[in-house]
């Protein structure tokens, strides 16, 4: 069993429903929770970065780390067609070079007009 | 991205035929990763260097080899390619604070 988990998906939202993307972990060291997101053929990229427990917000984007029940979600609100990507959930036992994040297998997300 | 360069962004090989992915960052970072991505598996660490001059296995680093040439280069040298290596290889440098950054990949197909 990996230590971060996600539902592969594919998740298919019409366009400008909230969508909410969940994760697992097991590595009660984990500290740093990170979302990427990589659209097809193209590197991950950075959207959401959290430390500890709590809420963070960007935009239509938001962040939730509840570390008691070691859950992490994103929430997109007014999804659009171009939030069609794969969304990784990455965590973190510190930072710096020597704390490899661990990363989900990721989960699909499809935005239909 | 900017700041994370790989080439060649594809390649196709032969089976036991050899090559090298390279990357280079220009941002300064001290830490580079190598990861695979296959579909269904996420992303697997191959290798990483935590400094110049230091190397260490991932979680998958059997067939592989990796060189850090300098801070800012880290090359992943396949020496006798097999099917299985067949994947998208990414390069990646993380900020002191963990935030990684990614280059846009390496398609390799090996037949």
């Amino acid at each position: 069993q990996k230590e971060v988990e996600q539902d592969p998906g594919p998740l298919s939202v019409p366009e400008g429903a909230i969508v909410s993307l969940n994760c697992t972990y097991s590595n009660s060291a984990f500290q740093y929770f990170m979302w990427y997101r990589q659209y097809s053929r193209k590197g991950p990229e950075l959207l959401m970065y959290t430390y500890s427990s709590g809420n963070k917000e960007d935009g239509r984007f938001t962040a939730q780390v509840d570390k008691s029940s070691k859950y992490i979600s994103l929430f997109i609100r007014d999804s659009q067609p171009s939030d069609s990507a794969t969304y990784l959930c990455v965590s973190s036992a510190g930072s710096g070079g020597s704390y490899i994040p661990t990363f989900g297998r990721g989960t699909s997300l499809i935005v239909h007009p | 991205n900017a700041g994370v360069t790989q080439t060649p962004k594809f390649q196709v090989l032969k089976t036991g035929q050899s090559m090298t992915l390279q990357c280079a960052q220009d941002m300064n970072h001290n830490s580079m990763y190598w990861y695979r991505q296959d579909p269904g598996m996420g992303l697997r660490l191959i290798y990483y260097s935590a400094s110049e001059g230091t190397t260490d296995k991932g979680e998958v680093p059997t067939g592989y080899n990796v060189s850090r040439l300098n801070k800012r280069e880290f090359s992943l040298r396949l020496e006798s390619a097999a099917p299985s290596q067949t994947s998208v290889y990414f390069c990646a440098s993380p900020l002191p604070a963990g935030e990684l950054f990614f280059g846009e990949g390496s398609r390799l197909t090996v037949l």
